[in-house]
């Protein structure tokens, strides 16, 4: 059982627009910051989003992460076969003292 | 541009430890700021934080591993290592090196591939 909440799978058709969602507490997504991963199957996992809503150099601005309370979301817009993976949120929890991960959310591409 | 490589046995009988170690190149262990990290990845996919490391030799483990968990840099060879006691089959995953380049912020922005460990 992760400590943050993923929906399992997500999906929606090529050029349209997803939202992945990743609730939590207040001791983890409220009062720190959140990052989002992207795991293309059989490979290691790749920074998308950090500080909440940041993107690294070279990730496309198809991909924005937002923060409110104690949940964060990542979007996805103009989705291309090539996005189909698992896509996991991240953040420190304060109360734990520890790294923290959701479950992972499957996006399919119809 | 910076990788990172992890090295291991792939498969370990049950209670033995396992040694990891990862090495970084394209950028130095000691830069001031950056943190590394271990993190690992069950068969069903579910993803662990395992601790973090900086080039001074200070640690932050996860608690539920901390009693089992030891974890060394050697700035002299760019690597950092991992040490897990008393092995049970649950340790079974992908093992992933990481950087962390700011611990504030607690983000992973560049990997290593990841190794395989069985125990069994």
């Amino acid at each position: 059982q992760s400590v943050l909440t993923q929906p399992p799978s997500v999906s929606a058709a090529p050029g349209q627009r997803v939202s992945i969602s990743c609730s939590g507490r207040t001791s983890n997504i409220g009062n720190n910051y959140v990052s989002w991963y992207q795991q293309v199957s059989g490979r290691a996992p790749k920074l998308l989003i950090y500080k909440n809503s940041e993107r690294p150099s070279g990730i496309p601005d198809r991909f924005s992460g937002s923060k409110s309370g104690t949940s964060a979301t990542l979007g996805i817009t103009g989705l291309q076969t090539g996005d189909e993976a698992d896509y996991y949120c991240a953040t420190w929890d304060s109360s734990l003292r520890s790294g923290v991960f959701g479950g992972g959310t499957k996006l399919t591409v119809l | 541009q910076v990788q990172l490589q992890e090295s291991g046995p792939g498969l370990v009988k049950p209670p033995q430890t396992l040694s990891l170690t990862c090495t970084v190149s394209g950028a130095s262990i000691r830069t001031s700021g950056h943190y590394w990290t271990w993190i690992r990845q069950f068969p069903e996919k579910g993803l662990e934080w395992i601790g973090y490391i900086y080039h001074s030799g200070n640690t932050y483990y996860n608690p539920s591993l901390e009693s089992r968990l030891t974890m060394s840099v050697d700035t002299s060879k760019n690597q950092f290592s991992l040490k897990l006691t008393s092995l049970t089959v649950a340790d079974t995953a992908v093992y992933y090196c990481a950087r962390v380049p700011n611990d504030i912020y607690h983000y992973m922005d560049v990997w290593g591939k990841g190794t395989t460990v069985t125990v069994s």
